[in-house]
């Protein structure tokens, strides 16, 4: 099944206490993104690579790490949380041929920030 | 001024009920639209495409007017399932894969 997982699904962790957050895709896609959804704010995006060894950030970036090593994975670190960086995260990956804009997005990941 | 604006709702319409969301966006140099559907607390999925000439699939019709930078959705024939948040999005022109997120339009279909 074409799908992209996220680890964990929930997650609470102290302020200051190094995290990763993991994102891999099985649809051979180039493109992966990581957004960040707060109530009336929307969906934000954090960092995007358009393939391997290729990142660049987006619109939140700050208190957030990138690495794309290999094509299917695209994990999000937060070196030093902190409680503002409570939300919900998702990730996204789409393929950058074709006219199909459609992303598929992880299953999500809650963070809470103590 | 955000860059993708809904209202946020939220609505609630009966089972049956024809209702309609709105969207509007602020850069003239958006290319793409689209309308996905949030469920609570799960990933946004993409309900469908919006095209300058209008396109429906089934119940569903979108719309876009350049001009007055203006997306539509309109849903007949309410589901109980229709019941999400329905979130308006656009890219950029050059940015193959940006999309930018409106804050989403709540709605509840009622018994």
């Amino acid at each position: 099944e074409a799908q992209v997982t996220q680890n964990p699904r929930y997650l609470i962790t102290v302020t200051g206490k190094k995290l990763t957050v993991t994102c891999s895709q099985n649809m051979n896609h180039e493109y992966m993104s990581w957004y960040r959804q707060d109530p009336g704010l929307g969906l934000r995006q954090i960092y995007y690579s358009m393939n391997v060894e290729v990142t660049d950030k987006g619109d939140v970036p700050e208190g957030y790490k990138v690495s794309r090593k290999e094509k299917r994975n695209f994990p999000l670190i937060l070196e030093s949380p902190s409680p503002n960086q409570t939300s919900l995260y998702f990730c996204a990956s789409s393929s950058l041929t074709g006219n199909h804009y459609g992303y598929t997005f992880g299953s999500g990941t809650r963070l809470t920030v103590v | 001024r955000k860059e993708v604006e809904q209202d946020p709702g939220p609505f609630n319409v009966p089972e049956g009920a024809t209702v309609a969301f709105n969207c509007t966006y602020s850069n003239s140099a958006s290319q793409s639209f689209f309308w996905y559907r949030q469920d609570c607390r799960k990933e946004p999925k993409l309900l469908m495409s919006v095209y300058s000439s209008g396109n429906e699939d089934g119940r569903f019709t979108a719309q876009l007017n350049r001009a007055s930078q203006y997306i539509s959705l309109l849903i007949r024939d309410s589901k109980l399932s229709d019941s999400a948040t329905y979130l308006c999005v656009v890219t950029l022109s050059g940015s193959a894969r940006q999309l930018t997120f409106g804050s989403g339009t709540q709605l509840t279909v009622l018994p």
